[in-house]
């Protein structure tokens, strides 16, 4: 089984500042690495696929970066819509598994 | 815009039976590969298990030998039927599309049904 790594679990951010989430693999993963957000009472929703492919409608805000096993996302400039729990999770190989979550929250 | 309703979450005591459903509409469910996952209270997400478009069937090890997924293409219908539930199963469960027939990412989500095992 892949394990996935998020870090930090919290991250304290102002809002406009930048923030940067990571994700380790335990062995590759190739590009199958996606994003997602989760806001409180809501379901999850695709952020970045193929490792930093955006979704239809994300902001540009939003970025994806890595390879193998150490990936990356930024948010270039906060906004309040973005304070939620983010999750980076691989399809590479079964079982398909999720990384702990990062919660960005207002600093 | 793709639509998925999960429905059949219930209070049910350690050891019983509950079948969940998803109603998928808005794409052609046939074609695409689909999942359910879950979220404990409070806690992240748990991949539960896949299907692809042509039945070939996945299962996280927490959940195998107890859980069955299904799919019905005349229905646009997803199932998860789950057997000899145990506290730890508590959560949260959402029906997602995949990307692809086989593989991908998850790119549409419902918004779930909660499952609660307890005596």
């Amino acid at each position: 089984e892949i394990v996935m790594t998020q870090s930090p679990a919290t991250l304290s951010v102002s809002p406009g500042e930048g923030a940067t989430l990571s994700c380790r693999a335990s062995q590759t993963v190739n590009s199958n690495l996606v994003w997602y957000q989760q806001k409180p009472g809501q379901a999850p929703r695709l952020l970045i696929y193929d490792v930093s492919t955006r979704a239809t409608g994300i902001p540009a805000r939003f970025s994806g970066s890595g390879s193998g096993t150490e990936f990356t996302l930024t948010i270039s400039s906060l906004q309040s819509e973005d304070f939620a729990f983010y999750y980076c999770q691989q399809y590479n190989s079964w079982p398909l598994t999720f990384g702990g979550g990062t919660k960005v929250e207002i600093k | 815009e793709v639509q998925l309703l999960e429905s059949g979450g219930a209070l049910v005591q350690p050891g019983g039976s509950l079948r969940l459903s998803c109603a998928a509409s808005r794409f052609t469910f046939t074609n695409y590969a689909m999942t359910w996952v879950r979220q404990a209270p409070g806690k992240g997400l748990e991949w539960v298990s896949s299907i692809s478009d042509g039945d070939n069937t996945y299962y996280a090890d927490s959940v195998k030998g107890r859980f069955t997924i299904s799919r019905d293409n005349s229905k646009n219908t997803l199932y998860l039927l789950m057997n000899s539930l145990r506290a730890e199963d508590t959560g949260l469960y959402y029906c997602a599309k995949r990307s692809g027939s086989s593989s991908g990412h998850f790119d549409s989500w419902g918004q779930g049904t909660l499952v609660t095992v307890s005596s």
